[in-house]
């Protein structure tokens, strides 16, 4: 069966330093999102992307943040200059169509220290 | 502003009870909502989604239903297993981006 992955499936950074956060989408899915999910708190949308742009975004995805498919199969987030606070566990998910089924995958945590 | 809430935060049932999950939003205009499970430390697995139009879907031993006039949805499980035990999460999608709008989930621990 399909699945969205990610690598790495943790990561550990110091703050300051940049990260890169990948997935590789379901192979016929054109709509493609980041969620992040700090412990113990909901799962909150970054950012959703759909003919290589950004569709929408939330609060969060400040200048810090940037997302890119590099490829035809790719789909990263990279985070610039990390802090405490980005740490979180990150999700990749993608859809087929818009307001269709979103698939996760098994996310990357991201330690900052 | 879409706020999804869901009760209880947590349950514990012996194993073979049907339960209820229960979740509800503050914007019904919503395109559709969709249950997850989520295992500690895991992704989020798809269980079932129910488009705006509809008012139930049905996979296994799982039935959701949806009322979208009073912002409610229901999770029912029904024979319950101790591989059940997990988060059940509820989300709605909204916008033309077809962003997903969280709750805090029910932590369900289902007992021998």
């Amino acid at each position: 069966e399909p699945e969205v992955t990610q690598t790495p499936s943790h990561q550990v950074t110091q703050m300051g330093q940049e990260v890169i956060l990948r997935c590789v989408p379901i192979s016929n899915h054109l709509y493609f999102y980041w969620y992040r999910q700090i412990l113990g708190q909901k799962v909150e949308f970054l950012v959703s992307f759909y003919n290589n742009e950004i569709s929408e975004k939330s609060e969060i995805f400040d200048d810090q943040f940037s997302v890119e498919r590099p490829d035809g199969s790719n789909f990263t987030l990279k985070i610039r200059s990390t802090k405490l606070e980005d740490s979180a566990m990150y999700f990749c998910a993608s859809s087929d169509y818009r307001n269709t089924e979103a698939f996760f995958g098994q996310g990357t945590r991201l330690t900052v220290v | 502003k879409q706020e999804v809430t869901q009760i209880p935060a947590a349950l514990s049932v012996p194993e073979g009870e049907n339960l209820v999950l229960n979740c509800s939003f503050t914007d019904s205009a919503i395109y559709n909502l969709q249950w997850f499970r989520q295992d500690p430390g895991k992704g989020l697995t798809s269980l079932l989604l129910i488009q705006s139009s509809q008012r139930e879907q049905t996979s296994g031993r799982l039935n959701a239903s949806l009322d979208k006039s009073s912002g409610r949805s229901t999770l029912y499980i029904a024979a319950s297993q101790p591989g059940d035990s997990a988060t059940y999460l509820c989300a709605v999608s909204t916008g033309t981006a077809s962003k997903l709008t969280f709750g805090t989930g029910t932590r369900l621990q289902v007992t021998l």
